[in-house]
């Protein structure tokens, strides 16, 4: 199995600046397609998780743009390049290259 | 707009089987792929399986593998996941979740359905 770790597993921000979310593999998620097979999401608390990115670099569907993935073969980097308040939760990084799908361990953020 | 409605939350003794539906809205569960997903308590995600529709076939995580059986009723547009020989790690929420095409991703969540399995 693909095994997905993240750092920090805890992110304090403060409203307005940056943060950054590392994710990696335990083997390349690049597929043949040329595409990475690694994908975002948020689970705000209480509720189901949302895709923020998908295929390491694509927004999903009224995604912000303040929110960008960037990375290729084993490391991975989800970025906000201005936090908000909406933003705290729990980010997870997932490969979706070969079954079993596997999440990262998640990195919670909260207002500093 | 495709939705994804979830049954209500369960108790469960050990021993006993679980049955989840997750109520598809807006499209023919034929021409979605669902997959499940759980989270244990104040843990991460863990995925369970789900359609394959390049193989036509429900793939499962080897864990779960003669535990858990995935369904769809076609007539209803609902998905089922029946999870058997429950026992007090399976106290979870569980989530069914459309993988995309477009996306290759899991882009459509349903609301989790939380259940406890407790003596």
């Amino acid at each position: 199995d693909i095994v997905m770790t993240q750092s920090p597993l805890s992110l304090p921000v403060i409203p307005g600046e940056a943060a950054s979310i590392s994710c990696r593999s335990s083997q390349s998620l690049l597929h043949t397609n040329g595409y990475n097979f690694v994908h975002w999401y948020l689970q705000k608390p209480g509720q189901s998780p949302q895709l923020l990115i998908y295929v390491g670099s694509n927004r999903a569907s009224g995604v912000p743009d303040r929110f960008s993935g960037s990375g290729s073969g084993t490391d991975f980097t989800l970025k906000i390049s201005r936090v908000e308040a909406e933003d705290v939760g729990v980010y997870y990084c997932m490969q979706g290259l070969q079954t079993p799908f596997t999440f990262g361990p998640g990195t919670k953020v909260d207002i500093k | 707009q495709v939705q994804l409605v979830q049954s209500g939350a369960e108790v469960k003794k050990p021993g006993a089987s679980l049955k989840v539906s997750c109520k598809v809205s807006g499209y023919s569960v034929t021409e979605l792929s669902i997959h499940w997903v759980r989270q244990a308590p104040q843990k991460g995600l863990e995925w369970m399986g789900g359609f394959d529709p390049e193989d036509g076939e429900t793939i499962y995580a080897q864990k779960f593998q003669g535990r858990v059986t995935m369904t769809e009723d076609t007539s209803t547009d609902t998905a089922y996941m029946v999870v058997s020989s429950l026992r007090s790690e399976d106290t979870a929420i569980y989530f069914c979740a459309i993988y995309a095409d477009r996306s290759d991703a899991f882009d459509i969540w349903g609301q989790g359905t939380m259940v406890t399995v407790s003596s």
